[in-house]
């Protein structure tokens, strides 16, 4: 089946340091993929829709400038949280659509992503 | 009014019972459905899509109204295994996804 590799898995980082956040899909084609944000004990919170070879669509109330995404071929996004802070830690998820029957979507492992 | 409402539960049931989660969401137009299954710290999985007819996959079976718009998620003989949390997701206009807050199941031995 459809497999999305998430980099790293785990992550601490200094205050003020910007982190990169691999997503890849291994074994299909992704024009689309889309990164999400986590908090303890809450649902899943989309932060941006990223489109292969032009610019990711953001939702409202997230910061363009601070989570930088690049989606430069069809096998791989990137989320870069620049300049990080305490309350950017959290659980970040990336998942693409793969085109089976059932038109599921994909999930990558997740980054747990910890600002000290 | 949330895009999607679920029961955040907990839904505390013993071994082989039947239990039943329902989601609503708001956008008439939104156009597929899907159950997923997300263990603690873990990412979510895939459980079934929600077709209009119904479909079933072994001891789940998933709805959806649209009518009433709300999708439901019906779990028969469950196992001490199906304790998780079941996220209800809504995909709308231009691929758009929209998760529910999840119901929270825990099986009791």
């Amino acid at each position: 089946g459809a497999v999305v590799s998430q980099h790293p898995s785990w992550v601490i980082c200094k205050s003020g340091t910007s982190v990169k956040i691999e997503c890849r899909s291994l074994d299909f084609q992704a024009t689309t993929m889309f990164w999400y944000r986590q908090f303890p004990k809450q649902s899943l919170m989309l932060m941006a829709t990223s489109n292969e070879g032009s610019k990711a669509t953001y939702e409202q109330g997230v910061e363009k400038d601070k989570f930088l995404i690049n989606h430069a071929s069809l096998t791989l996004s990137t989320l870069t949280v620049t300049s990080a802070h305490p309350e950017d830690s959290s659980f970040y998820i990336c998942s693409a659509r793969e085109m089976t029957a059932n038109y599921g979507y994909t999930f990558g492992s997740g980054t747990r992503l910890t600002v000290v | 009014r949330k895009e999607v409402e679920q029961d955040p539960g907990p839904f505390n049931v013993p071994e082989g019972a039947t239990v039943a989660f329902n989601c609503t969401y708001s956008n008439s137009a939104s156009q597929s459905f899907f159950w997923y299954r997300q263990d603690c710290r873990k990412e979510p999985k895939l459980l079934m899509s929600v077709y209009s007819s119904g479909n079933e996959d072994g001891r789940f079976t998933a709805q959806l109204n649209r009518a009433s718009q709300y999708i439901s998620l019906l779990i028969r003989d469950s196992k001490l295994s199906d304790s998780a949390t079941y996220l209800c997701v809504v995909r709308g206009g231009y691929q758009k996804v929209t998760f529910g807050t999840g119901t929270k199941l825990q099986v009791i031995p």
